[in-house]
């Protein structure tokens, strides 16, 4: 059984640029959720993916966006980059029909400059 | 928002000792999960209780929940120094599908 895996694990971008993460769901998951960690913070939603639609959005601008692929893996795509968008990014997977137990990938770290 | 909050914020025991963590929580939910998380990697699912049970046992961890005080506690007995790491609370947000809030977690530090 293969694990949740993203990339890259660590990025370095300016103010203003976009980025795009990405990540692939563990084996047998339907299901991706995002979530942003700023350092000394627990993790915040971002949104959630399932069957290739948006299910779900915590409180976050619309530069944030997402994609989910029919394989299930995931993108994180974040525009106009702002310096409080540096944090720890991370991604779970879950099944549609057991998603309250998130398996988290070891996460991509991001900073803003 | 955060609806979890964990407590103490840092917490620095022997080995051996038993380490007990605490969360409180705001709104009604269906379960709570405990996780652990390694300087700064990704968290590892540590256990679920749901809303309709008091305690689970999984190991050396004990997790209690109290609907009608909002709260949990994660007791890790006979510690070792592998489970230095942050410990997060996370529940269900019954509004925006299935995410979990998590909140600011505890800093468990274990000397041998």
């Amino acid at each position: 059984e293969t694990g949740v895996t993203q990339s890259p694990t660590h990025l370095i971008k300016t103010r203003g640029q976009q980025v795009t993460l990405r990540c692939s769901s563990q084996s047998g998951h339907n299901t991706v959720s995002w979530y942003q960690q700023a350092l000394g913070q627990g993790p915040q939603f971002i949104f959630q993916y399932y069957r290739e639609e948006e299910n779900g959005r915590g409180n976050f601008p619309p530069r944030f966006s997402g994609l989910q692929f029919p394989n299930y893996s995931s993108e994180l795509n974040v525009n106009a980059l702002e310096l409080d968008d540096s944090a720890l990014y991370l991604c779970a997977s879950s099944s549609w029909d057991a998603t309250d137990t998130q398996y988290f990938g070891p996460g991509t770290r991001l900073t803003v400059l | 928002s955060q609806q979890g909050e964990e407590d103490p914020q840092a917490l620095s025991i022997q080995e051996g000792e038993n380490a007990t963590m605490n969360c409180s929580y705001k709104t009604s939910i269906n379960n709570l999960q405990w996780y652990r998380q390694n300087s700064g990697r990704g968290l590892v699912h540590l256990i679920l209780i749901r809303s309709n049970e008091r305690e689970k046992h999984s190991g050396r961890l004990r997790v209690t929940l109290d609907t009608s005080k909002k709260s949990s506690s994660l007791l890790i007995t006979a510690s070792r120094a592998a489970d230095t790491a942050s410990y997060f609370c996370a529940t269900d947000h019954n509004q925006a599908g299935t995410a979990l809030i998590f909140g600011k977690g505890t800093t468990l530090s274990v000397s041998s």
